[in-house]
């Protein structure tokens, strides 16, 4: 079966800081990834997705990035975090169609 | 473009109460999926159930059921005998065959279940 880690599950930054989350994927080859943002009471909002190492689609310009070394390996990185940066952090997997996502434990940033 | 719609944004009921979660969506695609997830207070999202557009028949698990009706753009969520543990926010989403593995989600639904 397959399984999703993301680490760290809890993260407080200060502002200025860099920002790396991991997000992994067993059980499954080539799959679709995502990483959303949640803030607090509030929707899901998609940040990256990729369909295959390498290949990464960015939804919303900002200042994180994300990278895909290897095939279930995906990374959200930030050079400099803000405090808009605050958030619940979600990774995703999927294949398909249909394309049902499966997701992660999620981390918690804070940015002080 | 797409679109889904949770018109609901925060319901309170008691125990043992039935309740349905609403969501409207908009496609032009003959071809979309949709889905519900659940998010309980841990935060992490819980796959429930996928139906796609060329079936409309409605599916009962326990006490949760879903209502598809393409005519009305509707998929609803439907508990039965609600439960303190089927407190959570509930999202409703939708993805097209033209927009590939994106899922466009709903605003979600708060749901309290009060003993």
């Amino acid at each position: 079966s397959q399984t999703i880690h993301q680490w760290p599950a809890t993260l407080v930054q200060p502002v200025g800081s860099p920002l790396s989350l991991e997000c992994t994927v067993e059980g499954t080859s080539n799959p679709n990834l995502y990483w959303y943002r949640q803030a607090a009471g509030r929707g899901l909002q998609l940040l990256f997705y990729s369909v295959g190492i390498g290949q990464i689609s960015s939804e919303v310009p900002q200042n994180l990035s994300a990278s895909r070394p290897q095939d279930r390996q995906f990374i959200l990185s930030s050079k400099k975090l803000l405090l808009s940066d605050s958030g619940f952090y979600l990774c995703a997997w999927s294949q398909g169609p249909p394309y049902e996502q499966y997701f992660g434990p999620g981390t918690r940033l804070t940015v002080t | 473009a797409q679109k889904v719609t949770q018109a609901q944004t925060e319901i309170s009921v008691v125990e043992k109460e039935d309740v349905t979660l609403d969501c409207v969506y908009e496609t032009r695609d003959t071809t979309y999926y949709l889905f519900w997830y659940k998010q309980p207070p841990s935060g992490e999202l819980v796959f429930l159930i996928r139906r796609n557009s060329f079936d409309e028949q409605n599916e009962i698990s326990g006490r949760y059921s879903w209502n598809f009706q393409k005519s009305t753009s509707s998929f609803n969520f439907t508990i039965t005998a609600s439960q303190v543990v089927d407190s959570a926010v509930y999202f409703c989403a939708l993805s097209e065959e033209t927009s590939g593995s994106r899922l466009t989600f709903g605003e979600g639904t708060q749901l309290t279940v009060n003993p």
